[in-house]
């Protein structure tokens, strides 16, 4: 079974600072990745989708990687701001349906 | 990006009674839509996937008549939570995938729920 996992689990950082949130997952054979990300008491909004034959996409300052045959993607933030605050989900797609959710990573951007 | 709308935001109801929470697709149709639990500072769990015009599929451990989940059209799914008990209290979400073969999830904003 697809395991996908995020480390750090929690993140503080200083106004400014770049950064690298990770996802790793266990299986290879996957259809897409996605990243989102979740202010508290709030859904999950949708950052970035890669597809299995892409290697990174960009949506501002937000650029994801991914790494397909080491099961690995990153999100980077350059020059974090305090709203970007929050929880950071990423998200396999297996085909038929299923989905593997990470635990998140719980990102602080200090003033 | 696609918009899912969920409905209502936050429901406080007395214990017994049921209530109806909506998750609506606005500019996509959706074959699957998933009902979700989210447990203060963790992650989400999978309650049940819903097919349009079929069953849904619950995860194990979920009681199924107690979580009434109804898929009647494209763009619209329903999750009852019925006789409901201050266990019940959580905040729940839904989303919505626009792609079969592409994998594309949007989310609701979430129902708080909460039993007196």
């Amino acid at each position: 079974k697809q395991e996908v996992t995020q480390i750090p689990a929690a993140l503080s950082v200083p106004e400014g600072e770049n950064l690298v949130l990770n996802c790793s997952f266990t299986d290879s054979a996957i259809y897409n990745l996605q990243w989102f990300r979740q202010d508290p008491g709030k859904g999950l909004t949708s950052l970035l989708l890669i597809q299995s034959s892409q290697r990174e996409q960009t949506s501002g300052r937000l650029n994801a990687s991914l790494d397909k045959s080491s099961g690995r993607s990153t999100l980077y933030i350059a020059a974090s701001q305090p709203g970007d605050s929050a929880t950071y989900l990423c998200a396999v797609f297996g085909g038929g349906n299923q989905f593997y959710f990470g635990t998140g990573t719980s990102l602080t951007v200090i003033p | 990006g696609a918009v899912v709308s969920q409905h209502p935001s936050w429901v406080i109801c007395k214990s017994g009674t049921s209530v109806k929470i909506e998750c609506r697709s606005l500019d996509f149709q959706a074959t699957t839509m998933f009902w979700y639990r989210q447990f203060p500072k963790q992650s989400l769990m999978l309650m049940a996937t819903s097919n349009e015009g079929s069953k849904a599929t619950y995860e194990q451990g979920v009681e199924k008549d107690k979580f009434l989940i109804n898929h009647a059209s494209l763009t619209l799914s329903t999750l009852t939570v019925t006789s409901a008990h201050p266990e019940d209290s959580s905040f729940y979400i839904c989303s919505a995938n626009r792609g079969l073969d592409t994998g594309e999830l949007f989310f609701g904003e979430g129902s708080r729920l909460t039993v007196l």
